[in-house]
């Protein structure tokens, strides 16, 4: 989508290797959000940034971290990948103000942790 | 964020309009209700919000209720590109954290 990426867009790893994947806006937004879905189930949120350097857990954040050292980036990492990590990873954006509160969704990261 | 509950899934014949409910008996007065809807594995996208009048653009229309505890979704000449799972969340835009449900999965059939 225009203004997010999100890299890679497919991975396929072993149990217990690290992971990273990585969330990049161009739309200076304040707000950023990790989101897992799993087949035949919503989106769950992992973690979220409220700033440089500000971030917060979300409903299922562990076996999850996150780092936001510049406005335009957003990381998501896991030390050590489990099985239970396969899933499709969703980055978000959001602004702030009237008519700027609409999240914007990246393509989607497939991870597949074997 | 105030919980949402939406019915898993629903059917509409092509043509006719979808009337898609949400429940959001707790939600704040500060907290908006947003739509969104998810095709095939893409990332979900926006459709419409509003925090007490009805809204309407041209995508679709909103209608809450005058106790804001539930809105409906209108879709109103549906396609069999509107086939998706439509989310609907309660958004405080004053805070960060924005959680959604499992939403409705709703299948336009010729």
């Amino acid at each position: 989508d225009a203004g997010i990426t999100q890299s890679p867009r497919h991975k396929v790893t072993e149990t217990g290797t690290p992971v990273t994947l990585r969330c990049h806006q161009t739309e200076n937004h304040r707000y950023m959000y990790w989101y897992r879905q799993d087949p035949g189930h919503g989106l769950r949120l992992i973690h979220y940034s409220y700033g440089v350097k500000d971030t917060d857990k979300g409903e299922v954040s562990d076996g999850y971290s996150v780092s936001r050292s510049k406005t335009e980036d957003f990381l998501l990492t896991l030390e050590s990948a489990t099985s239970s990590q396969t899933s499709v990873y969703f980055c978000a954006i959001r602004g702030q103000g009237a008519g700027a509160n609409v999240l914007t969704f990246g393509a989607g990261s497939r991870l597949t942790v074997l | 964020d105030a919980k949402t509950t939406q019915p898993p899934s629903m059917d509409c014949a092509e043509g006719r309009a979808a009337n898609l409910p949400c429940n959001h008996s707790t939600i704040s007065g500060n907290e908006y209700v947003y739509w969104y809807r998810q095709i095939h594995s893409q990332g979900p996208q926006y459709i419409i919000h509003g925090l007490k009048n009805n809204e309407t653009n041209e995508m679709a229309s909103l209608i809450i209720t005058e106790d804001r505890k539930s809105s409906t979704l209108i879709l109103p000449h549906a396609t069999l590109r509107d086939t998706a799972v439509y989310y609907c969340i309660a958004l405080n835009t004053n805070a960060g954290k924005s959680t959604f449900g499992d939403g409705t999965t709703l299948t336009v059939k010729p």
